[in-house]
């Protein structure tokens, strides 16, 4: 099953210009996992922000959440060809399965 | 160190036959779960493993099983396939159960049915 939705669902955007996706969840979480997937490749762990945190920054990455509107954001400033990708956003149920959206598939233009 | 080993890239099969995919993890990691990834489903959990036994398990026919070895390496297993399990096959490990713990991907099975 999934936990929610990702908005949007592809994005195109120009070398250098920054991206924002969203994720929305439906179930009250511990922590949201960002991860980004190449083209029909294996995920790789983006970033982890805990239920009581708002903000985390990693590099050109910087991930926000709102619990009371149960959504988290992902933002890529800057990007980059090699940021060509799908993004998911994934939490952890109560037996600590990861349940995933359907992600956005961002494609950076040169 | 090494990351998450799947076994193999791309496979092949037939409607009915079985397949078996095999799955390393990272040294010291005794969790590993399997996920299915289709492009109309997403991805979708299978089953997780953790020190030889299953721990949880998705929502998936009887026809998908796995096990987990004494290494934590783990194997699934897909009989009397269909052609919608065409799909990619992926394989995470982590280092233990617990909510925090991120977890480690491999490249994934390729798995086409005709």
């Amino acid at each position: 099953s999934q936990q929610g939705e990702e908005d949007p669902q592809a994005l195109s955007i120009q070398e250098g210009e920054n991206a924002t996706m969203n994720c929305s969840y439906k179930t009250s979480i511990n922590n949201l996992q960002w991860y980004r997937q190449n083209s029909g490749r294996g995920l790789v762990h983006l970033i982890l922000i805990r239920s009581n945190e708002r903000e985390k920054h990693s590099g050109r990455l910087r991930v926000t959440l709102d619990t009371s509107k149960k959504s988290s954001s992902l933002l890529i400033t800057a990007s980059r060809a090699a940021d060509t990708a799908s993004y998911f956003c994934a939490t952890p149920d109560s037996n600590y399965q990861l349940i995933w959206g359907a992600g956005t598939k961002l494609i950076i233009k040169p | 160190k090494a990351g998450v080993t799947q076994t193999p890239r791309y496979l092949i099969k037939t409607r009915g036959q079985q397949v078996t995919l095999s799955c390393s993890p990272i040294s010291g990691h005794r969790s590993v779960s399997w996920y299915q990834q289709t492009p109309g489903q997403g991805l979708q959990f299978l089953f997780e493993y953790f020190s030889e036994t299953q721990r949880n398990k998705g929502n998936f026919p009887g026809r998908f099983s796995g096990r987990q070895f004494s290494n934590s390496r783990s194997e699934m297993n897909v009989s009397t396939l269909e052609l919608g399990d065409s799909a990619l096959y992926l394989c995470a490990s982590s280092r233990n159960r617990e909510v925090y713990t991120e977890a480690f991907f491999g490249q994934g099975t390729r798995l086409t049915v005709v």
